[in-house]
């Protein structure tokens, strides 16, 4: 079946270190995203992609990087991470036409400590 | 950008009705969408809006009124399993078209 996947599904580092989140998908779908999730907050964009080589950044972008290297991978980097990093991240992707609804992968239980 | 409002949380019994509001601010509406997210998981698309009137899903129906910035979301013959989060998120018609997504409800079904 078509899907979004995430590795690691968990993670506990430490302040300072430099993280990546990848995400992968079998949708054959252009667009990509990646989101957090605090509680109370609600999904907030961070990257987001609409073809291979196309960057974009979102709502907030400080402290984060990507890199969408082919259609079906798109990672994220955390390149100093910090306490307020932690939170729950979530990949996702969608058709180019409009309307289309977003596809999330599991997510990523980010811990720096 | 938007502005957009939900209640934080909302109870409800097994087998009743329950509906869970939107109320949005836009430059340039451009349709509005509904996830489900239980507790740890990803969202899970619901529905989609553009157009006023009522959208009809088995047991989910969302309904909008672009005039009024407003929708809710009706979840008929409630099982415990609806327990979860109900986000709400609303795209422009600013060059991205990417929908941005409001705080979510929780939505508690007891027996």
């Amino acid at each position: 079946d078509a899907d979004v996947t995430q590795t690691p599904r968990n993670r506990i580092t430490k302040t300072g270190k430099r993280i990546m989140l990848e995400c992968s998908q079998t949708k054959g779908h252009d667009r990509m995203y990646w989101y957090r999730q605090d509680p109370g907050l609600g999904l907030r964009l961070i990257y987001y992609s609409f073809d291979v080589k196309d960057i974009n950044k979102g709502e907030i972008s400080d402290g984060y990087s990507v890199s969408r290297q082919a259609q079906a991978k798109f990672s994220l980097s955390l390149e100093s991470a910090i306490p307020n990093q932690t939170a729950l991240y979530f990949c996702a992707t969608s058709r180019t036409s409009a309307g289309n609804e977003q596809f999330f992968g599991p997510g990523t239980r980010l811990t720096v400590l | 950008g938007q502005n957009i409002d939900q209640p934080t949380e909302m109870t409800a019994t097994e087998g009743a009705i329950v509906q869970i509001n939107c109320t949005y601010q836009t430059s340039g509406f451009n349709g509005l969408f509904w996830y489900q997210q239980h507790a740890g998981e990803a969202p899970t698309f619901l529905s989609y809006n553009v157009l006023d009137g009522l959208e009809e899903k088995g047991r989910f129906s969302s309904f909008l009124s672009r005039s009024k910035g407003y929708s809710y979301l009706l979840l008929k013959e409630l099982q415990m399993k609806d327990s979860a989060s109900y986000l709400c998120a609303v795209r422009d018609t600013g060059g991205s078209y990417i929908p941005t997504f409001g705080r979510g409800t929780s939505l508690i079904v007891h027996p």
